[in-house]
């Protein structure tokens, strides 16, 4: 079965600074990651996908097949980007369609 | 821009009542999801369906809570008898026909006393 993993429950940094959460996955076929965003009481929103390979507010994250990761990053962290993260998998077979979550990392950025 | 709404936005309920959460996927999505958000589990799938039939409710306390389909328009998520560990917000998300994305609703805020 599939797995995906947030080692952080809380992330704090500064604005400005440059911000990583973390996301490893355990999946033996071939998975499509995501990550979704839930800024404060709102409904979870797509940032980013990986087949994608575009930037969303200044995000990325490359799939690294070989450290089974999917981590977010952004150079210059902004207040507005506090908010709750989940990275998610989306496995093949009759799990087709449902999406695998993280626990979610909580980033704070403080001015 | 389509959404998936859901109804109520926030309900207070005593133990021991039943709850009813009602949801519409995005027209045309054939993929229905139940998720609960709490701070201590994070985001739990409880149950999901493609085209209306129950694909799988592992997820789901059994003994209280059922999720239906009556229609392609409308989800439900029951809870019957309510209990205040069942404090959460309830999320419906719906999905493609083919598509690996899910489009989130705004959630249900449940409180039991």
């Amino acid at each position: 079965a599939q797995r995906v993993t947030q080692p952080e429950k809380l992330l704090s940094v500064f604005k400005g600074a440059p911000v990583e959460l973390k996301c490893n996955y355990s999946y033996s076929g071939s998975p499509e990651l995501f990550w979704y965003v839930q800024y404060s009481r709102q409904r979870l929103q797509l940032l980013l996908r990986h087949i994608s390979r575009e930037s969303i507010k200044g995000f990325t994250a490359d799939l690294n097949k070989g450290e089974t990761s999917f981590h977010l990053k952004k150079p210059f962290a902004q207040e507005e980007d506090s908010a709750m993260y989940y990275c998610a998998l989306s496995a093949g077979g009759t799990s087709y369609g449902k999406l695998t979550f993280g626990q979610g990392t909580i980033l704070t950025v403080h001015p | 821009d389509a959404r998936v709404t859901q109804t109520p936005r926030h309900k207070v309920t005593e133990m021991g009542q039943e709850v009813t959460m009602r949801c519409q996927p995005i027209l045309g999505h054939n993929t229905v999801f139940w998720y609960r958000q709490t701070m201590m589990q994070g985001l739990e799938l409880l149950a999901y369906f493609r085209n209306r039939a129950p694909l799988d409710d592992s997820g789901m306390p059994k003994d209280r809570f059922s999720a239906e389909m009556p229609d392609a328009t409308l989800a439900t998520l029951k809870i019957q008898p309510s209990e205040p560990r069942d404090s959460a917000v309830y999320f419906c998300a719906s999905g493609p026909s083919g598509g690996r994305e899910e489009f989130f609703g705004p959630g249900t805020r449940l409180t039991v006393l």
